[in-house]
């Protein structure tokens, strides 16, 4: 079965602008959760989609956003970049079946460097 | 204070040690324990998940949870220079689904050939 897979891996954009990634979970998984990495900050949870609705969100300005599809497949959308952006975004996804067994695979990560 | 803590490292081990790798939380709430291990330039990957206090052992990694503690452990048994990585547990609050998992800061560990 194949992963969680995120694109682009690599993106270099200029403060100001905006940029969309995108994340294809595993094959069956409804559940798409979106994670911002920085070395000073760790992994801080940005939000998580199920059944093409944002069900939880983490303490991030409106300038991050999300959807999901109704193939479960997500995008996150981040406008205005600010130099303080520039981070590895990981998608995770989960299958979402029963609570006492969910849990979530990451993809590779997309590195965004905003210059 | 963080809801999880996890000791920063680096932690820097010879091959063929055991390695204890820890983490505290203060939430009652947290049910469900994860460890993540994290290659450089690569997304987490999922190494133990538990719910229930006591050991769980899966080769030669153990993962150990004392939920009257709040603290969980990995234990890595032999280690290898490819166990080398970033380690970052997580745990989840398991009342429903719509709940977000939190993570540790993790720790970085290099064994030595």
């Amino acid at each position: 079965k194949a992963g969680v897979t995120q694109t682009p891996r690599y993106l270099i954009k200029t403060r100001g602008q905006q940029v969309t990634l995108s994340c294809s979970p595993i094959s069956g998984h409804r559940s798409v959760s979106w994670y911002q990495q920085t070395p000073g900050q760790g992994l801080q949870f940005l939000f998580e989609y199920f059944s093409e609705t944002q069900r939880n969100k983490g303490n991030f300005p409106g300038r991050f956003s999300g959807r999901q599809f109704s193939n479960s497949r997500s995008e996150m959308n981040v406008s205005t970049l600010e130099l303080g952006d520039s981070a590895l975004y990981l998608c995770a996804s989960s299958l979402a079946a029963a609570v006492s067994t969910d849990t979530q695979y990451f993809g590779p990560g997309t590195r965004l460097t905003v210059l | 204070q963080k809801e999880v803590e996890q000791d920063p490292g680096p932690l820097s081990v010879p091959e063929g040690a055991i390695v204890s790798l820890n983490c505290t939380y203060s939430n009652s709430a947290f049910q469900y324990f994860m460890w993540y291990r994290q290659y450089s330039r690569k997304g987490p990957e999922l190494l133990m998940y538990t719910y229930s206090s006591g050991n769980k052992e899966d080769g030669r990694f153990t993962a150990q949870v004392d939920k009257s503690s709040k603290y969980i452990s990995l234990f890595i048994r032999d280690s290898q220079p490819s166990d080398s990585a970033t380690y970052l547990c997580a745990m989840r609050r398991g009342n429903n689904y719509g709940q977000n998992f939190v993570f540790g800061p993790g720790t970085r560990l290099s064994v030595l050939p």
